[in-house]
């Protein structure tokens, strides 16, 4: 059984930094794509980043490009998402989601709260 | 930049059958385009009820279908349950690993 889960958040102030960890198991973590989604309080969901299998690619939303880093250890079944140069605009909660195939999502984390306020 | 659009809002009475639908703001939704829909009721994490235009995924139940209708991804709900009552979420793929999701549907069950 796939489960995924995030950890992490918290309340930062303008301008920290923060990085969230998601620990996955019931899976080969190594043979799949991961990524980030976020969501803010009362909003829709929003792609934040894609990493491949392997690690060497990864890609970003425009919105987050430049201040997030996406990583992940495979030897330890952990993604990861740095966050520097917070703002309020990126409190949300953050979604890990493991890739399903043909480009879809087959399971998501339970989600860890950002909060960004001085 | 492309905006995935999807409607604010539906309504379907118990047992009636209802089609939300996912456009672009320029454009049409294709396969290419690799449609999913995830559902998300308030409180909990979103799940991936179709993937690739019309796949279901693992333990999602019949009466979830995803199509393409004209010039959008659609998901259709038949005999649509209590428990339907949610916000429906499509995400497309725009390419070069970069997806974008729709505003999001809220369906009401009334």
């Amino acid at each position: 059984q796939v489960q995924l889960e995030e950890s992490g958040g918290g309340v930062v102030q303008p301008g920290g930094s923060l990085r969230l960890s998601c620990v996955a198991s019931g899976f080969t973590f190594s043979n799949y794509g991961m990524r980030w989604v976020r969501q803010a309080p009362g909003k829709g969901l929003e792609w934040v980043a894609f990493i491949w299998y392997n690690g060497i690619n990864k890609y970003y939303a425009d919105s987050v490009k430049g201040r997030f880093t996406i990583s992940r250890d495979n030897s330890k079944n952990v993604l990861y998402l740095e966050i520097k140069s917070l703002k309020p605009d990126d409190t949300a909660v953050y979604y890990c989601a493991k890739d399903g195939g043909a480009f879809g999502i087959d399971s998501w984390g339970q989600g860890t709260l950002v909060t960004v306020s001085s | 930049q492309t905006v995935v659009t999807q409607e604010p809002s539906f309504s379907v009475s118990p047992g009636g059958t209802v089609t939300l639908t996912c456009g672009l703001s320029s454009g049409s939704v294709s396969t290419g385009y690799y449609p999913s829909w995830c559902q998300q009721t308030p409180g909990q994490a979103p799940r991936t009820l179709i993937y690739n235009t019309s796949t279901r995924s693992s333990g999602i139940p019949g009466r979830f279908s995803g199509s393409i209708l004209g010039n959008k991804a659609a998901l259709t709900i038949t005999g649509a349950q209590a428990d339907d009552e949610s916000d429906y979420y499509c995400v497309l793929y725009m390419g070069s690993g970069v997806w974008v999701f729709g505003g999001g549907t809220r369906l009401t069950v009334l």
